[in-house]
């Protein structure tokens, strides 16, 4: 199984233009979730969804919006992009009703730069 | 919430046991204690996780103490392929609507040294 994917591998974004960050899985994972990984800062939640039609604001999330129309897909839109988003987006997906409570499962990542 | 604290790097050789602790002074009654590995330009892969005492599984084991403040991550007999940024996460899933962060550490760079 492919298990996550995201799309593009990477973009280069003009400051104030808008773009979409894809992501896909195929775990039927009911959670997935968007972080950005900046040098130095590990980690950090952007937005998150529990299930198919229910989002929710991380710790970071101003500038960025989600939907969640059915399982598989969970896209990631900056409206209008600012250089200070320039960063590695990463989609995680997990299954909290099965197994290891709290295990996540990453994509390979989207180095996004916005100039 | 609970904020996390790793050392930023260490350095070990080969067939040595590594241990890496993580401090979580905040840590709530309903979060677990999960580590994950990273590799340059890869996503984070789950290593293993813990509420509480002791966890072990085929490549680490996880040691908590009582009052789950901190935790230590022991990996034996490590190998050049373990060189990678290890990463302690306290936090509880499903995530709710008043408890919206899950708190990964700024992680621990491993070198492995031949």
């Amino acid at each position: 199984t492919a298990g996550i994917t995201q799309a593009p591998t990477s973009q280069i974004l003009a400051a104030g233009r808008s773009m979409t960050l894809r992501c896909t899985q195929d775990m039927r994972h009911n959670a997935m979730y968007w972080y950005r990984q900046d040098l130095g800062l590990g980690l950090r939640l952007i937005h998150y969804s529990n299930t198919a039609g229910t989002t929710g604001k991380g710790e970071v999330p101003d500038g960025y919006s989600v939907s969640r129309a059915n399982t598989d897909d969970f896209p990631l839109t900056l409206a209008s992009a600012v250089p200070s988003q320039t960063s590695v987006y990463f989609c995680a997906s997990s299954d909290s009703g099965q197994g290891v409570y709290n295990e996540q499962f990453f994509g390979p990542g989207t180095r996004l730069t916005v100039l | 919430l609970a904020k996390t604290t790793q050392p930023i790097s260490m350095d070990s050789y080969e067939g040595q046991e590594v241990n890496i602790t993580c401090s979580h002074n905040n840590i709530a009654t309903n979060d677990y204690i999960t580590w994950y590995q990273q590799f340059p330009s890869q996503g984070p892969r789950f290593i293993i996780q813990g509420y509480k005492t002791k966890v072990t599984n085929e490549v680490a084991s996880l040691f908590i103490p009582a009052d789950r403040k901190s935790s230590t991550l022991s990996l034996p007999r490590v190998s050049l392929s373990d060189t990678a940024v290890y990463y302690c996460l306290v936090g509880a899933l499903p995530l709710s609507g008043g408890y919206n962060k899950l708190i990964f550490g700024a992680g621990t760079r491993l070198a492995v040294h031949p």
